[in-house]
């Protein structure tokens, strides 16, 4: 079975850049989660899907943080304009069912920001 | 506000050592308890759950797991770690009643050959 997909590995940009973050997760999961992980730190939820729809989304800094997952398959996550506090690894998880605990996640995107 | 809290951030020992890391938790309902492991260069992935049941719970690659409820904790333990046991561990929890997971801070275990 394949694992759940991220890409970039690795970014690198300035303040006030932009950057986006793509998520595959394992087929059939209908709950899919974006985290932020800072160094030193567990992450934290930023978003949760069930299908195509927000479950979650308390602790996504709205004013520059935005995510999509069209089709209820693949989802995508912006940053726009990064700050330096942004650098961080970003998580993309999926689950069969919400709430189940058990997530699987992808290797992450690491994010520098300069 | 729910918290989770591993109080070593950094663990090194000696292969076959015993390795028992903690994990505390501030919410006084019913939960549901997780131990994940990182290996490097790898991702994320679960080593063992509690839901309900036998508060002994076993996992992958020898770990177990006991939830303590009346200290709120539920710390990791392995009789003999190995030169692979080597990661960072994290201690997840969750609400019955809210599906969100807390995360520990994290115990990155050092273990030498």
């Amino acid at each position: 079975e394949a694992g759940v997909a991220q890409s970039p590995r690795y970014k690198i940009i300035e303040k006030r850049q932009s950057v986006a973050f793509w998520c595959n997760p394992i087929s059939g999961h209908a709950t899919l989660y974006w985290y932020q992980q800072i160094l030193g730190q567990g992450p934290k939820l930023l978003i949760q899907f069930q299908n195509n729809g927000v479950v979650d989304d308390s602790q996504l800094p709205k004013d520059r943080f935005s995510a999509e997952r069209l089709k209820g398959v693949d989802s995508t996550l912006k940053i726009q304009p990064a700050k330096l506090e942004d650098s961080a690894v970003y998580l993309c998880a999926s689950s069969p069912l919400p709430g189940a605990g058990e997530l699987f996640f992808g290797e992450g995107s690491r994010l520098t920001v300069l | 506000a729910q918290s989770v809290s591993q109080h070593n951030h950094h663990v090194i020992l000696s292969e076959a050592a015993s390795l028992e890391l903690g994990c505390n938790y501030s919410y006084g309902g019913t939960v549901n308890l997780f131990w994940y492991v990182q290996y490097p260069g790898q991702h994320l992935q679960l080593l063992l759950k509690y839901f309900s049941g036998d508060p002994l719970v076993k996992g992958i690659k020898g770990f177990e797991a006991e939830f303590i409820k009346s200290k709120f904790s539920f710390n990791l333990r392995k009789p003999s770690v190995q030169w692979s046991d080597t990661a960072e561990y994290f201690c997840a929890v969750n609400e019955d009643s809210n599906y969100q997971l807390i995360w520990g801070a994290g115990t990155k275990l050092i273990i030498k050959p």
